[in-house]
């Protein structure tokens, strides 16, 4: 039981590549989460799903993408990175009678 | 939407004093509100919550406190040890069964315990 899997942990990216963050979760949890970390502003909510097929958007969704077409999997999207989206990256799931959040162990992106 | 202040940003105490960090919330529809422990490097760990039906609980060394009239909730950390040294997010949520939680985060506080 692994729990919440994100790959890959780190990512040193140009301005204008793009990249997906993947997040894999073994628990069967309905609702997956991506947040960012940064400094001093605590975690932000990216995009959500709360099921197989669907998405929704957080409080900072703007320059992502993502998909959820399996459950366990939940992905983040960048397509053209700028430096502002230098941050951690932390996934995270909870299921339909859970309360905590599980996280997964973070990304750590910098684009240059 | 909901916004969470958290207060202090860093908190230095001795080992064996308490510590006692504070937020804030918003939206008094909110009644799940939970508390994380980040160690440097580490993913958040749930160390304790709090519903909105409870005004205290306490696991072990740990406790936090609710006012919902006052929206505002604490956590207390009692005989401080160093391996209480982390940062603490508090956290707060509209959640019930079968509907997905999206927490949103204070700002975290740094907690460090010295010898």
């Amino acid at each position: 039981n692994a729990g919440v899997t994100q790959t890959p942990k780190f990512r040193v990216l140009k301005t204008g590549q793009s990249m997906t963050l993947l997040c894999a979760q073994d628990m069967n949890h309905e609702y997956m989460y991506w947040y960012r970390q940064d400094p001093g502003m605590g975690l932000r909510l990216i995009h959500y799903s709360v099921g197989e097929g669907t998405t929704a958007k957080g409080e900072v969704p703007d320059g992502y993408n993502v998909s959820r077409l399996k459950k366990q999997n939940f992905l983040l999207g960048l397509e053209s990175a700028a430096p502002s989206q230098t941050s951690v990256y932390f996934c995270a799931s909870t299921g339909e009678f859970d309360y905590g959040y599980t996280f997964g162990s973070g990304t750590r992106l910098t684009v240059v | 939407g909901e916004n969470v202040e958290q207060h202090p940003s860093t908190l230095s105490v001795q080992e064996g004093d308490s510590a006692v960090i504070k937020c804030t919330y918003s939206d008094s529809a909110s009644n799940y509100f939970p508390w994380y422990k980040q160690e440097l490097g580490k993913r958040p760990q749930l160390i304790i919550d709090i519903r909105s039906n409870v005004g205290e609980k306490k696991d072990q060394r740990i406790a936090v406190t609710l006012n919902k009239t006052a929206k505002h909730f604490s956590l207390h950390i009692t005989e401080t040890q160093p391996e209480d040294s982390a940062v603490y997010f508090c956290a707060a949520s509209i959640r019930y069964t079968g509907t997905a939680s999206k927490l949103t985060f204070g700002t975290g506080t740094r907690l460090q315990v010295t010898l």
